[in-house]
């Protein structure tokens, strides 16, 4: 079974448009990420939730918004996408404590904004 | 947040051992080091975490000095399929720990 699961794993849209990726996992964790690696590879976080409460907001435009209906769920929300913003956007999780830094990856959404 | 520096790629051959050092000059006292492999079109994945000395498990090891700004994941070895990016990250496991990948080491196994 898969532990993190990301939807969709590919993602072809126009600039202006709206699209959205959700993510899910069923490790049981309490928190949740976003990260952003563009075509250079460099991993970015954009966002973290630990129980439905947003931890962590990087410089990320207000167009990227984040839901996080329950613990197990994170959405990434994007309005009037943007040619920069074509990425692989990767959802993880972790349960804070000693084992905060072992993050679980789901294998991620390429979005491709043409 | 401690940087991490890593060499931008290494080469190797099958059966080899592989060494990558990763530096962490401003390691906090609370920090712990993290390891991280990635393929291409996959999400990295944990391989190994330690706080000081020697941690092994069943694909790698690590070392950490004593004063623990540096840290060297071990790969015994080394197969074609080990060909990957290793990413390095420190961080302390609380809550707002902004755990950020620096560029990682790109290892090409080499037959």
């Amino acid at each position: 079974d898969t532990a993190v699961s990301q939807t969709p794993k590919y993602l072809v849209t126009q600039m202006g448009n709206d699209k959205s990726i959700k993510c899910e996992q069923n490790l049981g964790h309490d928190t949740m990420y976003w990260y952003k690696q563009d075509s250079k590879k460099f991993l970015k976080i954009m966002f973290s939730y630990n129980n439905k409460e947003l931890i962590i907001n990087e410089t990320v435009p207000n167009r990227f918004s984040p839901k996080s209906p329950d613990k197990a769920h994170l959405n990434l929300h994007i309005n009037s996408l943007e040619l920069g913003d074509s990425a692989v956007y990767f959802c993880a999780s972790s349960q804070l404590g000693s084992g905060a830094n072992v993050l679980t990856f789901g294998a991620g959404s390429r979005l491709t904004v043409l | 947040l401690a940087k991490t520096t890593q060499p931008i790629s290494m080469d190797s051959y099958e059966g080899q051992e592989v060494n990558i050092t990763c530096s962490h000059n401003n390691i906090a006292t609370n920090d712990y080091i993290t390891w991280y492999q990635q393929f291409p079109s996959q999400g990295p994945r944990f391989i190994i975490q330690g706080y000081k000395t020697k941690v092994t498990n069943e694909v790698a090891s690590l070392f950490i000095p004593a004063d623990r700004k540096s840290s060297t994941l071990s790969l015994p070895r080394v197969s074609l399929s080990d060909t990957a990016v290793y990413y390095c990250l420190v961080g302390d496991g609380a809550a707002g720990n902004k755990l950020t990948f620096g560029g990682g080491t790109r290892v090409l196994v080499k037959p």
